[in-house]
């Protein structure tokens, strides 16, 4: 049972580059996000869609795209990466109905130099 | 907007009772979850209640909620050196959409 699997696991930018992360799941969920996780901050919502070719912003929303044209898939991307967007980004879905149980991937560790 | 806090660490004996608190804002969640984060891990979903129960029991957790306060607390019984984790607090509400927000997370460390 693959669930929600996330791609690359590990990559080093540097600053400027750009790069997508890549979360597909196989659950037929409608609801998918992205969320950074960072020492002492706990987890922060990127962006979210609530289903195919629909997203929306987050709490952290700035220096990031997404794209969601597939049900199965969630896209994020980094135009320019910065040093401020080292972090390890989580992509999670959900049937989006109660009691909205979150399903994780593994992380993606990214580290921007 | 929705705030949850939580204490960012804890330390417990093998075998003793761990209990994580929480605190939240957002008078109109539906769910409230403990999410558990193991080293190099995603999150997993440990438990959750249904904003209208007291309390609810699952084997060697309790997870108690008073609304009132709006505190919710897990308790685990007989911790074991593999609950060593990160332990999440979120509530659940709709705002448009049905959202999560989480607190910064419980390291809980047990010691043999």
């Amino acid at each position: 049972n693959a669930g929600v699997t996330q791609t690359p696991k590990f990559r080093v930018l540097k600053t400027g580059q750009s790069m997508t992360l890549l979360c597909a799941q196989d659950m037929n969920h409608e609801y998918m996000y992205w969320y950074r996780q960072d020492p002492g901050m706990g987890l922060r919502l990127i962006h979210y869609s609530v289903g195919e070719g629909t997203t929306a912003k987050g709490e952290v929303p700035d220096g990031y795209n997404v794209s969601r044209l597939k049900k199965q898939n969630f896209l994020l991307g980094l135009e320019s990466a910065a040093p401020s967007q080292t972090s390890v980004y989580f992509c999670a879905s959900s049937t989006g109905r109660g009691p909205g149980e979150l399903f994780f991937g593994e992380g993606s560790r990214l580290t921007v130099l | 907007g929705e705030d949850v806090e939580q204490s960012l660490f804890l330390s417990v004996r093998e075998g003793d009772s761990s209990v994580i608190n929480c605190t939240y804002t957002d008078s109109s969640s539906t769910y409230l979850y403990w999410y558990k984060q193991e080293p190099g891990a995603g999150l997993q979903l440990l438990t959750y209640i249904f904003s209208n129960m007291d309390m609810k029991q699952d084997q060697r957790l309790t997870v108690l909620l008073n609304k009132k306060d709006k505190h919710l607390s897990l308790r685990i019984a007989d911790t074991q050196t593999g609950d060593s984790a990160i332990y999440f607090c979120a509530e659940g509400a709709w705002a448009g959409s049905y959202q999560l927000t989480f607190g910064k997370g419980t390291k809980l460390s047990v010691i043999p």
